[in-house]
């Protein structure tokens, strides 16, 4: 076990409504990257969170935002959802300190648009 | 940005024998390299990782090998068991951003 928790583990959406996901990091990580994987691809960058505020952003529309609080949970919401949207959505948590160090992932939540 | 590429896409071993999975990375600014491990409805898993300023790092059964030059790296898994059967990931990120860029993946099926 990481201590990375997403919820809900599933959930299932109609085209154009609204999303939001939930992930709490593990004990002591300040820093927290969302992820999508399509199925049968490997997981693609959304945007990090550090010290609640975004610290990069891959290549995602700006209908993906997000969130992290004080306690550097996060959240990722998703307005006006695609049918593509449908994906794993994977948060990852980190300790930021002057260089790359060990990114734990949640188990995900599965997303489907219909 | 950073491109990593991954193969073979499916890998196929008797148990007890060794798999190989080669990945390459684009960014020559990219010093951190992990590797994961997924299993069906699962997150992935880190299972080791190596950064720029070694060449080789071993941790039991698993090694990972970088070759900057070339901008390749490779996970070896020695002495195969049926619960090494998965997906493994290869993945990539520069200097202090904690941003990794995935290979495709590669499944594994171990026979016994």
């Amino acid at each position: 076990e990481t201590g990375v928790t997403q919820s809900p583990t599933h959930l299932i959406k109609t085209r154009g409504q609204q999303v939001t996901l939930r992930c709490s990091s593990q004990s002591g990580h300040n820093t927290v990257s969302w992820y999508q994987q399509a199925l049968g691809q490997g997981p693609q960058f959304i945007f990090q969170y550090y010290r609640e505020e975004e610290n990069g952003r891959g290549n995602f529309p700006p209908r993906f935002s997000g969130l992290q609080f004080p306690n550097y949970s996060s959240e990722l919401n998703v307005n006006a959802l695609e049918l593509d949207d449908s994906a794993l959505y994977l948060c990852a948590s980190s300790i930021r300190q002057g260089g790359n160090t060990e990114a734990f992932f949640g188990q995900g939540t599965r997303l489907t648009v219909v | 940005g950073e491109n990593v590429e991954q193969h073979p896409s499916t890998l196929s071993v008797q148990e007890g024998d060794s798999a190989v999975i080669k990945c390459t990375y684009s960014d020559s600014a990219s010093n951190y390299f992990p590797w994961y491990k997924q299993e069906l409805g699962k997150g992935p898993q880190l299972i080791i990782d190596i950064r720029s300023n070694v060449g080789e790092k071993k941790d039991q059964r698993i090694a990972v090998t970088l070759n900057k030059t070339a901008k390749h790296f490779s996970l070896h898994i020695t002495e195969t068991q049926p619960e090494d059967s998965a997906v493994y990931f290869c993945a990539a990120s520069a200097y202090g951003n904690n941003r990794l860029a995935f290979g495709k993946g590669n499944q594994v099926v171990v026979i016994p």
